[in-house]
């Protein structure tokens, strides 16, 4: 299994609707995630970190599921604006702790 | 204003001809970060300094070398590209330990060995 990974899409949604996407990792012992955005040619840059209670900023909603060991974002009402690639980052742990970027999902918002 | 700087921008060199990327940061943060990122891939870490303590991940080329003669810079230098060595450079920095925090990246340095 993969230490991080995630469907690369592309995800094809009408503006205004509602997606989600999740980010599996392998080692249970991982204590620190989050979720970056990635415009084409561009940085990552954070978009949210991801609690264990979950959180929530504007149309964007983060979720951790331990037992299952995967993340989530929800992007409500999406926006044209909302078409990126969107990497999952989550900490390896252990004597080598480093985070390890999953390859992204790629998201088209359509008109 | 930008936080964390990366020069050049964009840089096309020959194969076999060394090359340095500079990073800068006003952040004041111990940690820096060196990634090289590929088309349609997940970004790679090369190494890292906490402080002046250089960490090297095993699977980095020896073609790749750092510096960091100061808090606020740091150099990744190539001492022979090779074609497989075009991608975009990432330079990122933490305040602290390497999984606690998120990290904050540069522009990045789009390079071409031709």
């Amino acid at each position: 299994r993969k230490e991080v990974e995630q469907d690369p899409g592309p995800f094809n949604v009408p503006e205004g609707a509602t997606v989600a996407f999740n980010c599996t990792y392998s080692n249970s012992a991982s204590q620190s995630f989050f979720w970056y955005r990635q415009d084409c040619r561009k940085e990552p840059k954070l978009l949210m970190s991801v609690y264990s209670s979950g959180n929530e900023d504007g149309r964007f909603t983060a979720q951790l599921n331990r037992a299952s060991q995967y993340i989530s974002l929800l992007i409500r009402d999406s926006k044209l604006s909302d078409s990126a690639t969107y990497l999952c980052a989550v900490n390896k742990a252990g004597r080598d702790d480093k985070i390890i970027f999953g390859k992204g999902t790629r998201l088209h918002i359509l008109p | 204003d930008a936080m964390v700087i990366q020069n050049p921008r964009y840089q096309v060199t020959q194969f076999g001809k060394p090359v340095t990327l500079s990073c800068s940061q006003t952040l004041n943060h111990n940690v820096m970060y060196w990634y090289q990122q590929k088309s349609s891939q997940a970004p790679k870490l090369l190494f890292h300094y906490y402080d002046k303590d250089f960490n090297n991940e095993a699977d980095t080329p020896d073609n790749f070398q750092s510096r960091r003669p100061n808090t606020s810079f740091c150099f990744l230098d190539i001492r022979s590209p090779g074609l497989g060595d075009t991608a975009m450079y990432l330079c990122a920095t933490s305040p602290r330990g390497q999984g606690e925090q998120p990290q904050h990246f540069g522009d990045g340095t789009r390079l071409s060995i031709l």
